[in-house]
Protein backbone atom coordinates (compact mmCIF):
# COMPACT_ATOMS: atom_id res chain seq x y z
CA UNK A 1 0.00 0.00 0.00
CA UNK A 2 3.01 2.10 0.39
CA UNK A 3 4.40 1.90 -3.17
CA UNK A 4 4.38 4.79 -5.94
CA UNK A 5 4.44 2.97 -9.75
CA UNK A 6 6.28 5.61 -12.03
CA UNK A 7 6.18 5.38 -15.67
CA UNK A 8 8.36 5.24 -18.16
CA UNK A 9 11.57 4.78 -16.88
CA UNK A 10 13.33 7.01 -19.37
CA UNK A 11 11.33 9.16 -21.85
CA UNK A 12 13.42 11.19 -25.26
CA UNK A 13 11.65 14.04 -26.40
CA UNK A 14 12.16 16.82 -28.88
CA UNK A 15 12.36 20.12 -28.36
CA UNK A 16 9.23 21.56 -28.29
CA UNK A 17 7.26 18.27 -27.45
CA UNK A 18 5.03 17.27 -25.00
CA UNK A 19 6.70 15.08 -21.72
CA UNK A 20 4.25 13.01 -20.07
CA UNK A 21 5.26 11.05 -16.91
CA UNK A 22 2.81 8.99 -15.28
CA UNK A 23 1.97 7.24 -11.97
CA UNK A 24 0.18 5.25 -9.89
CA UNK A 25 -0.83 4.80 -6.24
CA UNK A 26 -2.72 2.30 -3.96
CA UNK A 27 -2.74 3.86 -0.17
CA UNK A 28 -5.97 6.10 -0.28
CA UNK A 29 -5.02 7.82 3.06
CA UNK A 30 -2.51 10.09 0.49
CA UNK A 31 -3.37 13.78 0.08
CA UNK A 32 -0.57 14.96 -1.47
CA UNK A 33 1.51 14.36 -4.32
CA UNK A 34 4.52 16.21 -4.97
CA UNK A 35 7.06 16.15 -8.50
CA UNK A 36 10.73 16.47 -7.74
CA UNK A 37 13.06 17.60 -10.42
CA UNK A 38 16.60 16.14 -9.80
CA UNK A 39 19.92 17.56 -12.32
CA UNK A 40 22.96 14.96 -12.27
CA UNK A 41 24.51 15.13 -9.26
CA UNK A 42 22.53 17.69 -7.53
CA UNK A 43 19.56 17.24 -4.95
CA UNK A 44 16.16 16.70 -5.88
CA UNK A 45 14.29 19.92 -6.04
CA UNK A 46 10.10 20.49 -5.71
CA UNK A 47 8.59 21.71 -8.59
CA UNK A 48 5.21 21.45 -8.65
CA UNK A 49 2.88 19.56 -5.71
CA UNK A 50 -1.00 19.37 -6.30
CA UNK A 51 -3.79 17.47 -3.50
CA UNK A 52 -7.23 15.50 -4.38
CA UNK A 53 -9.28 18.33 -4.04
CA UNK A 54 -8.05 19.67 -7.83
CA UNK A 55 -8.59 17.52 -11.05
CA UNK A 56 -5.54 19.69 -12.74
CA UNK A 57 -3.05 22.41 -11.58
CA UNK A 58 -0.40 24.49 -13.81
CA UNK A 59 2.51 26.33 -12.79
CA UNK A 60 4.06 27.56 -16.09
CA UNK A 61 5.04 24.64 -18.50
CA UNK A 62 4.43 22.55 -15.91
CA UNK A 63 1.01 20.76 -15.58
CA UNK A 64 -0.24 17.98 -13.05
CA UNK A 65 -3.34 15.77 -13.89
CA UNK A 66 -4.93 13.97 -11.14
CA UNK A 67 -7.18 11.41 -11.09
CA UNK A 68 -8.67 10.42 -7.56
CA UNK A 69 -10.84 7.33 -8.74
CA UNK A 70 -8.10 5.53 -10.93
CA UNK A 71 -5.31 6.29 -8.34
CA UNK A 72 -3.21 7.86 -11.03
CA UNK A 73 -1.36 11.30 -11.54
CA UNK A 74 0.45 12.41 -14.66
CA UNK A 75 2.82 15.33 -15.15
CA UNK A 76 2.83 17.11 -18.38
CA UNK A 77 5.71 19.49 -19.61
CA UNK A 78 4.67 21.81 -22.21
CA UNK A 79 7.11 23.21 -24.95
CA UNK A 80 9.97 21.23 -23.55
CA UNK A 81 13.05 22.69 -23.35
CA UNK A 82 16.41 21.06 -23.16
CA UNK A 83 17.35 22.12 -20.30
CA UNK A 84 14.07 20.39 -18.42
CA UNK A 85 16.34 17.36 -19.27
CA UNK A 86 16.61 15.95 -15.81
CA UNK A 87 15.30 12.78 -13.84
CA UNK A 88 11.70 13.50 -12.16
CA UNK A 89 10.19 11.55 -9.42
CA UNK A 90 6.72 11.70 -8.63
CA UNK A 91 6.04 11.26 -4.76
CA UNK A 92 3.23 10.70 -2.11
CA UNK A 93 2.27 11.25 1.39
CA UNK A 94 -0.90 12.10 3.88
CA UNK A 95 -2.78 9.93 6.20
CA UNK A 96 0.45 9.89 8.82
CA UNK A 97 2.30 8.29 5.85
CA UNK A 98 6.26 9.24 4.99
CA UNK A 99 6.91 10.63 1.71
CA UNK A 100 6.96 7.77 -0.91
CA UNK A 101 9.23 8.18 -4.01
CA UNK A 102 8.24 6.51 -7.65
CA UNK A 103 11.60 5.06 -8.78
CA UNK A 104 12.05 7.89 -11.16
CA UNK A 105 12.25 8.87 -15.24
CA UNK A 106 15.10 10.11 -17.02
CA UNK A 107 14.09 13.05 -19.14
CA UNK A 108 15.99 13.89 -21.96
CA UNK A 109 14.92 16.10 -24.47
CA UNK A 110 16.70 16.03 -27.74
CA UNK A 111 17.31 19.56 -30.00
CA UNK B 1 21.74 32.12 2.85
CA UNK B 2 19.29 29.00 3.97
CA UNK B 3 19.41 25.24 2.99
CA UNK B 4 21.28 21.87 3.39
CA UNK B 5 24.75 21.22 3.32
CA UNK B 6 26.12 18.23 2.82
CA UNK B 7 29.70 17.51 3.29
CA UNK B 8 32.07 15.43 1.53
CA UNK B 9 30.22 15.89 -2.42
CA UNK B 10 32.89 12.39 -2.69
CA UNK B 11 33.98 9.74 -0.28
CA UNK B 12 35.81 6.87 -1.66
CA UNK B 13 36.25 3.94 1.85
CA UNK B 14 38.02 0.72 1.95
CA UNK B 15 35.86 -2.17 2.63
CA UNK B 16 35.86 -3.08 6.70
CA UNK B 17 35.86 0.88 7.24
CA UNK B 18 33.17 2.93 8.44
CA UNK B 19 32.58 6.71 7.37
CA UNK B 20 30.65 9.43 8.15
CA UNK B 21 28.08 11.95 5.99
CA UNK B 22 27.62 15.10 7.27
CA UNK B 23 24.48 16.78 6.95
CA UNK B 24 23.72 20.47 8.70
CA UNK B 25 20.72 22.79 7.71
CA UNK B 26 19.62 26.58 8.76
CA UNK B 27 16.49 26.10 7.92
CA UNK B 28 15.32 25.65 11.52
CA UNK B 29 13.71 22.41 10.92
CA UNK B 30 12.60 19.99 12.95
CA UNK B 31 12.81 16.73 10.97
CA UNK B 32 15.62 15.52 8.84
CA UNK B 33 16.08 12.22 7.03
CA UNK B 34 18.85 10.24 4.96
CA UNK B 35 17.99 8.78 1.59
CA UNK B 36 19.19 6.54 -0.28
CA UNK B 37 19.13 6.72 -4.44
CA UNK B 38 20.49 3.75 -6.54
CA UNK B 39 20.05 3.87 -9.96
CA UNK B 40 16.45 2.75 -11.05
CA UNK B 41 15.63 2.44 -7.74
CA UNK B 42 14.18 5.98 -6.84
CA UNK B 43 15.46 7.19 -3.25
CA UNK B 44 14.80 4.53 -0.17
CA UNK B 45 14.72 6.52 3.34
CA UNK B 46 17.25 4.92 5.69
CA UNK B 47 16.55 7.03 8.87
CA UNK B 48 14.88 10.04 10.13
CA UNK B 49 14.59 12.52 12.86
CA UNK B 50 11.56 14.08 14.35
CA UNK B 51 13.57 16.19 16.84
CA UNK B 52 16.59 16.18 18.84
CA UNK B 53 17.93 12.63 20.10
CA UNK B 54 15.25 11.40 18.81
CA UNK B 55 15.21 9.30 15.38
CA UNK B 56 13.76 6.32 13.58
CA UNK B 57 14.82 3.34 11.39
CA UNK B 58 13.52 3.49 8.12
CA UNK B 59 13.09 1.37 5.15
CA UNK B 60 16.45 0.51 4.56
CA UNK B 61 18.20 1.09 7.95
CA UNK B 62 20.66 -2.15 8.37
CA UNK B 63 24.36 -1.40 8.34
CA UNK B 64 23.85 2.58 9.01
CA UNK B 65 23.46 5.00 12.09
CA UNK B 66 22.66 8.19 13.25
CA UNK B 67 22.91 10.67 15.92
CA UNK B 68 20.58 14.10 16.20
CA UNK B 69 22.47 16.15 19.15
CA UNK B 70 21.93 19.38 17.66
CA UNK B 71 18.92 20.57 15.55
CA UNK B 72 20.91 21.80 13.16
CA UNK B 73 22.72 18.75 12.31
CA UNK B 74 22.17 14.76 11.43
CA UNK B 75 24.93 12.88 10.77
CA UNK B 76 25.01 9.66 9.31
CA UNK B 77 27.31 7.02 9.96
CA UNK B 78 27.80 3.76 6.78
CA UNK B 79 29.33 1.15 9.18
CA UNK B 80 31.20 -2.34 8.01
CA UNK B 81 27.94 -3.80 8.38
CA UNK B 82 26.66 -2.28 5.38
CA UNK B 83 26.93 -4.75 2.40
CA UNK B 84 26.85 -2.72 -0.71
CA UNK B 85 27.13 1.13 0.31
CA UNK B 86 28.10 2.66 -3.14
CA UNK B 87 25.58 5.08 -3.35
CA UNK B 88 24.47 8.73 -3.68
CA UNK B 89 22.97 9.99 -0.61
CA UNK B 90 21.31 12.64 0.16
CA UNK B 91 20.14 14.74 3.75
CA UNK B 92 16.66 16.17 3.60
CA UNK B 93 14.53 18.55 5.97
CA UNK B 94 11.36 19.60 6.46
CA UNK B 95 9.23 21.95 8.89
CA UNK B 96 8.36 18.43 10.81
CA UNK B 97 7.08 15.42 10.10
CA UNK B 98 3.67 16.45 8.95
CA UNK B 99 5.02 18.77 6.90
CA UNK B 100 4.56 17.88 3.29
CA UNK B 101 7.55 19.75 1.54
CA UNK B 102 10.91 17.87 1.77
CA UNK B 103 14.23 20.40 0.93
CA UNK B 104 16.96 18.21 -0.05
CA UNK B 105 21.11 19.01 0.16
CA UNK B 106 22.73 18.51 -3.01
CA UNK B 107 24.16 14.69 -2.03
CA UNK B 108 27.55 12.65 -1.38
CA UNK B 109 28.63 10.58 -3.48
CA UNK B 110 30.27 7.35 -1.74
CA UNK B 111 31.77 4.56 -3.33
CA UNK B 112 33.42 1.46 -1.50
CA UNK B 113 36.80 0.87 -3.44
Amino acid sequence: QQQVKQSPQSLIVQKGGISIINCAYENTAFDYFPWYQQFPGKGPALLIAIRPDVSEKKEGRFTISFNKSAKQFSLHIMDSQPGDSATYFCAATGGGNKLTFGTGTQLKVEL
Amino acid sequence: DGGITQSPKYLFRKEGQNVTLSCEQNLNHDAMYWYRQDPGQGLRLIYYSQIVNDFQKGDIAEGYSVSREKKESFPLTVTSAQKNPTAFYLCASSLGLASNEQFFGPGTRLTVL
